[in-house]
């Protein structure tokens, strides 16, 4: 098994554009989730999705889009890219018990100019 | 806001050396987990303790919770150069959906 990817590992944009981020799990896993850390924190929530068609808002969701049209898919879209968003973006995804482990991907790092 | 908040946020240790690090959290939860990150890597799952639980052992690693205290701690015992890396308390609420809150984590310096 692959486990979590994500593509790009790295990307640079400038203030407007707009970007997917791509996360992909080969575990079959029902939940899903991306995450933001920013230099010396932790990561915050940004959207989270409990099965397929099914998404929901995090603690930080303005400026970002998801969905969630298959059970291994769940792309991050941004809007219109702003400085404030330059961080590394986190996929995780985890079985439906209660008490699993969330898997997660390698990152992509995201410079915005 | 951060649920949990780790102390310290660094600790430099001599290889062989005990590492404790805590975590502090707000609202009640259904468990909470902790995870270790290496430069530029994506987190790993290290251990889970459910809130009925008092302490678990996994290898090293001793995790400690006292839910009348809202806290925390992971122990590494005789810690090696391998486990330098940033360690992060995570609480899961219960509630439905993913919602794993993450602490600011402690970055740990296992120095040979």
């Amino acid at each position: 098994n692959a486990g979590v990817t994500q593509t790009p590992k790295f990307q640079v944009l400038k203030t407007g554009q707009s970007m997917t981020l791509q996360c992909a799990q080969d575990m079959n896993h029902e939940y899903m989730s991306w995450y933001r850390q920013d230099p010396g924190m932790g990561l915050r929530l940004i959207h989270y999705s409990v099965g397929a068609g099914i998404t929901d808002q995090g603690e930080v969701p303005n400026g970002y889009n998801v969905s969630r049209s298959t059970t291994e898919d769940f792309p991050l879209r941004l809007l219109s890219a702003a400085p404030s968003q330059t961080s590394v973006y986190f996929c995780a995804s985890r079985g439906t018990s209660g008490f699993n482990e969330q898997f997660f991907g390698p990152g992509t790092r995201l410079t915005v100019l | 806001s951060q649920q949990g908040e780790e102390d310290p946020q660094a600790l430099s240790i001599q290889e062989g050396e005990n590492a404790t690090m805590n975590c502090s959290y707000k609202t009640s939860i259904n468990n909470l987990q902790w995870y270790r990150q290496n430069s530029g890597r994506g987190l790993v799952h290290l251990i889970l303790i459910r809130s009925n639980e008092r302490e678990k052992h996994s290898g090293r690693l001793r995790v400690t919770l006292d839910t009348s205290k809202k806290s925390s701690s992971l122990l590494i015992t005789a810690s090696r150069a391998a486990d330098t890396a940033s360690y992060f308390c995570a609480t899961d609420g219960g509630a439905a959906g993913n919602k794993l809150t993450f602490g600011g984590g402690t970055r740990v310096l296992v120095k040979p």
